[in-house]
């Protein structure tokens, strides 16, 4: 299987903050990757697909870069609506995996 | 408006099975693959499998062989997920969600479910 690894794990922030988040794959996988935001008692919402492509509805502020096997999610400036956890998810190979997450919490 | 409307919180005792139920609407059922998540207490988003709507392909994770039965109803437009053999384990929440697109690699998730607890527990 493939391995997701985020860092970092928890991250403090204030509002206003550009905030960036890692994800490395354990092999190659293309630019078959997404980001979600998850946030408690809600269902993952899908932020970037294809590394770098935005979806339909989400703010210009979320942005997804890399390829191969480290990628990028940035936050140009935090929102309070953006505290949440980001996984990351391969979609190159079966089975699909996601990152342990990282959870962004207000300084 | 696509909506994916997910069965009810389970309890179940180790040994047994749960069906879980997602009914799609707001778009045509069969265009779109539909895939099933879990989040166990703590952990991660941990990916299930899929079905074809369409088709009633499937195709599931190493880690659920033998144990998960992935099913839907055209009819009603909804898709189903049914785990056996059930562990303290297997206590999580459980998703169903579309795929994002409906040609090339579109196994990213762009609609969710609303989320159906199980929890096994004796």
């Amino acid at each position: 299987d493939i391995q997701m690894t985020q860092s970092p794990s928890t991250l403090s922030a204030s509002v206003g903050d550009r905030v960036t988040i890692t994800c490395r794959a354990s092999q190659s996988i293309s630019s078959w990757l997404a980001w979600y935001q998850h946030k408690p008692g809600n269902a993952p919402k899908l932020l970037i697909y294809k590394a770098s492509s935005l979806e339909s509805g989400v703010p210009s502020r979320f942005s997804g870069s890399g390829s191969g096997t480290e990628f990028t999610l940035t936050i140009s400036s935090l929102l309070p609506d953006d505290f949440a956890t980001y996984y990351c998810q391969q979609y190159n190979t079966y089975p699909f995996t996601f990152g342990p997450g990282t959870k962004v919490d207000i300084k | 408006q696509v909506q994916l409307v997910q069965s009810g919180a389970e309890v179940k005792k180790p040994g047994a099975s749960v069906k879980i139920s997602c009914k799609a609407s707001g778009y045509t059922f069969t265009d779109y693959y539909i895939h099933w998540v879990r989040q166990a207490p703590g952990q991660g988003l941990e990916w299930m499998g899929w079905i074809n709507p369409s088709s009633g392909g499937t195709n599931y994770a190493q880690n659920f062989q033998g144990r998960i039965t992935m099913t839907r109803d055209t009819s009603i437009s909804t898709a189903y997920m049914e785990l056996s053999r059930l562990r303290s384990d297997d206590t999580a929440v459980y998703y169903c969600a579309t795929e994002g697109c409906s040609a090339g690699n579109c196994a990213y998730f762009d609609y969710w479910g609303q989320e159906t607890l199980v929890t096994v527990s004796s």
